[in-house]
């Protein structure tokens, strides 16, 4: 168990619409990570947030946004839902060298 | 950019011993890591290297050499629950903050 919990596990959408995606990270970790990990690839930096401001950024269009919350929830917004979103998005906290990681959300754009 | 390197999957018998390999091209270089993963599960921590050398972690070991840019994850006394995928991740520093970029991971598969 990594005390890193997402939510919903599965969510099926059509293309267009716009999703959000949740994270309770583990108590204290004020280090916030989201990744994006399609089949058959490892995961993919979107973005960090710390202290909730995000201070980091990888190779996505900003229709990709987050929020992270005073208590170490955290959440990840896709608009306008393309069908090369589905992918597992992945959550993880992070206090020092080591990064906690959820089980994931599966996403489905049809 | 970065870029890492590793085999796309691994076979090996219960019992044995299995290395998988990594390479990678990064700037700003913090260290490697090592996650695994099984399938539809949350990546797991496993090993962590900053400086080179040899990390043991119970039947797990990691291995560095920063000047080759080159590590390894070393398995030994295998088990079937160690069927997996295995992700090298570099920790590196970017304008100030901390993150994982991650191979594309080797699927290794355990049989009796």
């Amino acid at each position: 168990e990594t005390g890193v919990t997402q939510s919903p596990t599965h969510l099926i959408k059509t293309r267009g619409q716009q999703v959000t995606l949740r994270c309770s990270s583990q108590s204290g970790h004020n280090t916030v990570s989201w990744y994006q990990q399609a089949l058959g690839q490892g995961p993919q930096f979107i973005f960090q947030y710390y202290r909730e401001e995000e201070n980091g950024r990888g190779n996505f269009p900003p229709r990709f946004s987050g929020l992270q919350f005073p208590n170490y929830s955290s959440e990840l917004n896709v608009n306008a839902l393309e069908l090369d979103d589905s992918a597992l998005y992945l959550c993880a906290s992070s206090q020092g060298r080591s990064e906690y990681f959820g089980a994931g959300t599966r996403l489905s754009v049809l | 950019g970065q870029s890492l390197e590793q085999p796309s999957e691994v076979t090996a018998v219960e019992g044995a011993i299995v290395q998988i390999n990594c390479t990678y091209q990064t700037s700003g270089f913090y260290g490697l890591s090592w996650y695994q993963q099984h399938d539809g599960g949350a990546p797991t921590f496993l090993s962590y290297n900053a400086l080179d050398g040899l990390e043991e972690t119970g039947r797990f070991s990691s291995f560095l050499s920063r000047s080759d840019s080159y590590g390894y994850l070393l398995l030994q006394e295998l088990q079937m629950k160690d069927s997996a995928s295995y992700f090298c991740a570099v920790r590196d520093i970017d304008s100030g903050y901390s993150t994982l970029t991650f191979g594309k991971g080797t699927m290794l598969l355990v049989s009796p």
